[in-house]
């Protein structure tokens, strides 16, 4: 099935570092996600946005809704070791309104 | 309250078997999803359920998968003959009206077939 571009694959920072990670994609979406995965866990929902060109942020984290609809980023500031883990972002829409279509997924390593 | 939860969270088949996996979602929740994720994968739709009925059933991969919602309330999902390619984590998710609203995951049944 359709995934979408989602990089960089992985990352290793030390804390304290930022971290940006961005997804695209060939269709259009309504809305954009952003989840977190732990080992053993389902993904949780960090930010949703609805709005092209929407900026959001969520405490450290921050997304922004491309202007084409195709595209999103999130960046994390200031990061801390509980922020490892991997970090997918979702699209919704796009002939769909429930159907999430999936990134493969940034897996984040944070270096106390 | 209590979150979605998944049973049995692991689950070993020998291939051939049949599997039942089951998911209970938040109470009260009408609308009900199922995902494959594989091995380093992003979670891939299965099916979905309004109540019970299930009005999308267009990712399940064959027809070995069968999914049932039958008091719209728990859901089971069900594969036949399980093959070595149908070894992932499977998850439910659920949302509380609308299909557009924020689905919320279970921890999901890791199936691992032999």
């Amino acid at each position: 099935g359709q995934q979408l571009n989602q990089s960089p694959q992985s990352m290793f920072i030390q804390e304290g570092e930022d971290v940006s990670m961005n997804c695209t994609s060939s269709s259009i979406f309504n809305t954009w996600l952003w989840y977190k995965q732990e080992p053993g866990e389902g993904p949780v929902l960090l930010i949703a946005l609805y709005k092209a060109g929407e900026l959001t942020s969520n405490g450290r984290l921050t997304a922004q809704f491309g202007i084409t609809r195709k595209d999103s980023f999130l960046n994390i500031s200031a990061s801390i070791p509980s922020d490892v883990g991997i970090y997918f972002c979702a699209g919704l829409g796009g002939g769909s309104n429930y159907k999430l279509t999936f990134g493969k997924g940034t897996l984040l390593t944070v270096n106390p | 309250g209590a979150g979605v939860s998944q049973s049995p969270r692991y689950k070993v088949a020998k291939r051939g078997q049949d599997v039942a996996l089951r998911c209970d979602p938040i109470s009260g929740h009408v609308s009900l999803f199922w995902y494959q994720q594989a091995l380093g994968q992003g979670p891939e739709f299965l099916t979905y359920f309004q109540n019970e009925a299930q009005l999308d059933k267009s990712g399940l991969p064959s027809d070995r998968f069968f999914a049932e919602r039958p008091e719209g309330s728990v859901s089971t999902l069900k594969i036949q003959r399980t093959q070595q390619e149908d070894s992932a984590v499977y998850l439910c998710a659920s949302s509380r009206w609308q299909s557009t609203d924020t689905q919320y995951f279970g921890p999901g049944t890791r199936l691992t077939v032999l």
